[in-house]
């Protein structure tokens, strides 16, 4: 069974500053995909990035990055030049590719606030 | 294209009794999953339901159960609640269900008393 771990229960940080959220995750698997999605106030799941453990290059969405690192099973999310409203709870996540159908497993997430 | 839909967005009900939770993919999108969230143990997958076929299913008890219809739109049901099933309920769509992202609804909040 597969287990993803976030070991910062809560994080804040400055308007335009930057952040690293950290996630590590357990798997015999070598196809897999990683997420990682915010849940604002609303309760709203949004997806913030995806990516393919077969690609070497770290997945990027405008101020979203990740630095996957796939011998050490970290994924890791970078927000620069953080906003107010990038205050959420992030969750990381992961599915096995090929039979574990429409199956995210998810870490206990981090509370990030972003202060003014 | 409209987002991913679930009614009712807030339910009551009391121990014992039944409820069926709702959802609706975005068009186009055939795979539906499940997910229950409470503060305890965070998210957990219940099923995944593709072409009206149950082809996934988490650890939960037979209490909880869903379907799928040919349009794609799904539904849970939990029978005889019990306190410990008061959670946020989660769905989410994707095209195939098979690592591509998935897109949640705003969930339904149920209480149970």
């Amino acid at each position: 069974a597969q287990t993803v771990t976030q070991s910062q229960p809560e994080m804040s940080v400055q308007e335009a500053e930057t952040v690293t959220l950290s996630c590590t995750y357990d798997t015999s698997e070598s196809n897999y995909y990683l997420f990682w999605y915010k849940q604002p106030p609303s309760r709203q799941m949004i997806l913030v990035i995806r990516q393919e453990a077969y690609k070497q290059q770290n997945a990027t969405e405008n101020r979203f990055s990740v630095n996957f690192q796939k011998a050490a099973k970290s994924f890791s999310l970078k927000i620069s030049d953080s906003q107010l409203g990038d205050t959420a709870m992030y969750f990381c996540a992961f599915m096995k590719r090929g039979t574990s159908y429409g199956k995210l497993t998810f870490g206990q997430g981090t509370i990030l606030t972003v202060h003014p | 294209k409209a987002g991913v839909t679930q009614t009712p967005r807030y339910l009551i009900k009391t121990r014992g009794q039944q409820v069926t939770l709702s959802c609706s993919p975005i068009s186009g999108h055939r795979s539906v999953s499940w997910y229950q969230q409470t503060p305890g143990q965070g998210l957990q997958f219940l099923f995944e339901y593709f072409s009206e076929t149950q082809r996934n299913k988490g650890n939960f008890p037979g209490r909880f159960s869903g379907r799928q219809f040919s349009n794609s739109r799904s539904e849970m049901n939990v029978s005889t609640l019990e306190l410990g099933d008061s959670a946020l309920y989660l769905c989410a769509s994707s095209i195939l269900g098979s690592g591509e992202t998935q897109y949640f609804g705003p969930g339904t909040r149920l209480l149970v008393l």
